[in-house]
């Protein structure tokens, strides 16, 4: 079975563009999580959405937003990009998301965005 | 909000010693902890988890302890292998959904 996908693996961006990074979640599971990763420490949340819904957000400027589609792969928007959003952008899937017990996350490799 | 912090940042074992890596979480409505094993260039890997109504478990050569009272939890490593030189991160979440807090991360070594 295929983990998590996500594309591109690598992306350079300027100052000032928007981006936008993929994710498709393992087979039969409807729950899809963004995290940022800055270099030298520890994933932080973006957003989580379940069941084509939002249901959570991290602490992050309104310049990121979310969706996820009906086949429950998801998409990650950043406008506006700053040199600070570089980092190494993860998506996480789960089986179950919103209201029920925690169950197993499983991340993708992630994409590598550089901001010059 | 949670708070989760991580100890060591670093850690040098010799192979076939233990490694142990302790976390703290300041939410007492956290009862999920999961553990990942991030190698370079790759993604978090799930190695272990541990909810809140259980105090220990294991798996082959790793296991997890959680004290709720002292709002810690940590990770056990016996006989190391060069294998296992990875970052270890320990995270929280509540019942809300998958919304994990991570500790800082603790990069082990394991010389040969």
């Amino acid at each position: 079975d295929a983990g998590v996908t996500q594309s591109p693996t690598h992306l350079i961006k300027t100052r000032g563009q928007h981006v936008t990074l993929r994710c498709s979640p393992i087979s039969g599971h409807k729950s899809v999580s963004w995290y940022q990763q800055v270099l030298g420490q520890g994933p932080q949340f973006i957003f989580q959405y379940y069941e084509k819904e939002e249901r959570g957000r991290g602490n992050f400027p309104d310049r990121f937003s979310a969706r996820q589609f009906p086949n429950y792969s998801s998409e990650l928007n950043v406008n506006a990009l700053l040199l600070g959003d570089s980092a190494l952008y993860l998506c996480a899937s789960s089986s179950q998301g919103a209201l029920r017990l925690n169950t197993e996350a499983f991340f993708g490799q992630g994409t590598r965005l550089t901001v010059v | 909000g949670e708070n989760v912090e991580q100890h060591p940042s670093t850690l040098s074992v010799q192979e076939g010693d233990s490694a142990v890596i302790k976390c703290t979480y300041s939410d007492s409505a956290s009862n999920y902890f999961p553990w990942y094993k991030q190698e370079l260039g790759k993604g978090p890997q799930l190695i272990i988890d541990i909810r809140s109504n259980v105090g220990e478990k294991k798996d082959q050569r790793i296991a997890v302890t959680l004290n709720k009272t002292a709002k810690h939890f940590s990770l056990h490593i016996t006989e190391t292998q060069p294998e296992d030189s990875a970052v270890y991160f320990c995270a929280a979440s509540m019942n809300t959904g998958n919304q994990f807090y991570f500790g800082t991360g603790t990069s082990l070594t394991v010389i040969p």
